[in-house]
């Protein structure tokens, strides 16, 4: 099984600290993803990594920038965290030789104050 | 771009009814993805289904893609199945979106009663 995990389940950081989201998986997959959730707005695509520092910007990059050194790594950083940022972060990962099918981990619940 | 449309938004089922949740997209797609999305966040897989159908369990699925649209069928429900699902769709390069974002609906919420 597909298997990935983020570093913490809840998160609190104050207005202005950097703070960094870890995502690691398991399945030698290419393609990693950040997207947050936010009631009434959905899912939306934050960055994606198609490989090892490689990235492309997805709907929402502003204020977000990511690393991928390594293959099974994917971290989301936040420069300067500010309050509207507060919000649900859940990490994908996905494969083409199986058509892209994403497999989520458990998310991080970040409150910014 | 893909505009994703799930129906019912909220359903309400005694413990060991049927329901069936509807998807419907407005372009062609290469994948289209079932969840469920659990009380602490998690999404859960439940289908890979760009076409055909799929069953696993009490759950089915069948998406007719020249249709543009999806149905994930729920069978004897049970509270766990108690949640949000969503249908996420990645659109077809042809179509002009992106060959890699999924594009999610806005969910459907289930509230099985005991």
């Amino acid at each position: 099984d597909v298997k990935v995990t983020q570093s913490s389940r809840y998160l609190v950081k104050r207005t202005g600290e950097k703070v960094f989201l870890e995502c690691v998986q398991d399945m030698d997959h290419e393609n990693m993803f950040w997207y947050r959730q936010d009631p009434g707005l959905g899912l939306r695509l934050i960055y994606f990594s198609y490989d090892v520092k490689m990235k492309e910007k997805g709907d929402i990059p502003e204020g977000y920038s990511v690393s991928r050194e390594k293959k099974e790594r994917f971290s989301l950083i936040l420069e300067s965290a500010s309050t509207n940022q507060t919000s649900m972060y859940l990490c994908a990962s996905s494969s083409w030789t199986s058509g892209n099918e994403q497999f989520f981990g458990p998310g991080t619940r970040l409150t910014v104050l | 771009g893909i505009q994703v449309e799930q129906s019912p938004p909220d359903l309400i089922l005694q413990e060991g009814a049927n329901s069936t949740l509807r998807c419907n997209f407005s372009d062609s797609v290469n994948n289209l993805q079932w969840f469920h999305q659990n009380p602490w966040g998690q999404l859960i897989n439940l289908f890979y289904i760009p076409s055909g159908t799929k069953q696993n369990g009490r759950l089915s699925a069948t998406t007719v893609a020249t249709e543009r649209y999806s149905l994930l069928y729920i069978s004897s429900s049970q509270t766990t199945d108690s949640g949000v699902y969503f249908c996420a769709v990645e659109p077809s390069q042809h179509s002009g979106g992106s060959n890699y974002k999924l594009t999610f609906g806005k969910g459907t919420l289930l509230t099985v009663n005991p």
